[in-house]
Parts: C-alpha cells; sequence; structure tokens
C-alpha cells in the first residue's frame, strides 16, 4: 500500500525566514510525485510534478527536489501571501487505478509579517 | 478557462435524506475522481473514473455512489447520509494524454448531515 507522510504538520515563519516541508513516501514503483497548494476553503491548485531522484523544480520561492524516499519543498524568503497548505502526492505504476494520486496529510504554513 | 466546478458550495442535510454533489469539467478530461477531505486524515479517494460508462471504487467508497454517463460529468451520490459523511469533498479530473499529468480540483462541497 502506497503510503506518504508529511513533516511538520504546521510551520510558523517569520517574514524572509527560509525553510524546508518533508514528504516522506513509500510506494512500489514511483510514476510521479506531486506538490499542491492549498488555500482555506479551497482545493488544492498544482505546483509542481517531480519523476526521479536528483529531480528539481522552481517556481518563484519555492523549490522542490526528490530523492528516492522522500522530496522537499524549500521556500526561500517567504512572504504572507506563501500562508497556505502545501500537500504532497504520489502516483504509483500501478495497471489498476494507474491514475489514482495518494496524498500526505499536508503541511500547514503560516508566514507572519 | 480551464475549470473543474462543483455544486453545491455548501450543503446541510439530515440523515437518511438523499443527495448529489454535480461535478462537471471543461478539459474534455478521461479520468475523473472524487475525494473527501477529513482533518487529521487527508485527502483519501472515495470513487474514480477512467472514462465514459467505467467506475471503480478508491479507497473509502462506503455509503456512495457516482456515475459517469458523460464526459464532462461525474456526479456524487449519497442515497442515506449519514452524520459521519460530514467531510469537505472535492472532485477532481486529469488528462490521459500524458499519463503523469496533474489532477485539476474543484472548489469544494462542504457537507454537513445532522
Amino acid at each position: 500500500e502506497d503510503q506518504v507522510t508529511q513533516s511538520p504538520e504546521a510551520l510558523r515563519l517569520q517574514e524572509g525566514e527560509s525553510s524546508s516541508l518533508n514528504c516522506s513516501y513509500t510506494v512500489s514503483g514511483l510514476r510521479g510525485l506531486f506538490w499542491y497548494r492549498q488555500d482555506p476553503g479551497k482545493g488544492p491548485e498544482f505546483l509542481f510534478t517531480l519523476y526521479s531522484a536528483g529531480e528539481e523544480k522552481e517556481k518563484e520561492r519555492l523549490k522542490a527536489t526528490l530523492t528516492k524516499k522522500e522530496s522537499f519543498l524549500h521556500i526561500t524568503a517567504p512572504k504572507p501571501e506563501d500562508s497556505a497548505t502545501y500537500l504532497c502526492a504520489v502516483q504509483a505504476y500501478r495497471a489498476a487505478a494507474g491514475n489514482k494520486l495518494t496524498f500526505g496529510g499536508g503541511t500547514r504554513v503560516l508566514v507572519k509579517p | 478557462e480551464a475549470q473543474v466546478t462543483q455544486n453545491p458550495r455548501y450543503l446541510i442535510t439530515v440523515t437518511g435524506k438523499k443527495l448529489t454533489v454535480t461535478c462537471s469539467q471543461n478539459m474534455n478530461h478521461e479520468y475523473m475522481s472524487w475525494y473527501r477531505q477529513d482533518p487529521g486524515l487527508g485527502l483519501r479517494q472515495i470513487y474514480y473514473s477512467m472514462n465514459v460508462e467505467v467506475t471503480d471504487k478508491g479507497d473509502v467508497p462506503e455509503g456512495y455512489k457516482v456515475s459517469r454517463k458523460e464526459k464532462r460529468n461525474f456526479p456524487l451520490i449519497l442515497e442515506s447520509p449519514s452524520p459521519n459523511q460530514t467531510s469537505l469533498y472535492f472532485c477532481a479530473s486529469r488528462g490521459q494524454g500524458h499519463l503523469n499529468t496533474e489532477a485539476f480540483f474543484g472548489q469544494g462541497t462542504r457537507l454537513t448531515v445532522v
């Protein structure tokens, strides 16, 4: 069974204070690892897809990296508008339910001015 | 604009009263799914559909039904809602052309069963 664990559950940052979120996963054959941002009362919004160990992707103040067991989402010099819950999900190579995403519990990030 | 639309956004109902949450996407996506989101449990898949007339159970299907008569629509049906189905529900769609495409999510439906 695929498993995704995110840590920490919550993170309080001062504006400009860089930090990293962790996503540890167990999956039999990783097809892709996804990062989403979710604002209160809204649906998850896609950020990145990572496919293989060593891959990195960046978008504004966010940078996602991937190893064989975990992924990190680095937030550099965050601003209050980066406050959100960040979700990690994995998709496995599997014939049945091939497009299923398994999500972690998320990390709630609060950036104070 | 590419989007997934759910209705209603908020719903309060009583135990046992059948209800339907609608979901529609305008991206011609083959794959659609329903998730529920609960504190401490994250997003869990309820049902999914690989294409028209093809549906299957996800991780938490008990108490739910779905149908996929048209490519764009994927309604979620609760025949006899119970209080443990109080949750935040999301519909999502993905294309099949590239198997690792990201999922697009609707705005969510907050359901309360009393």
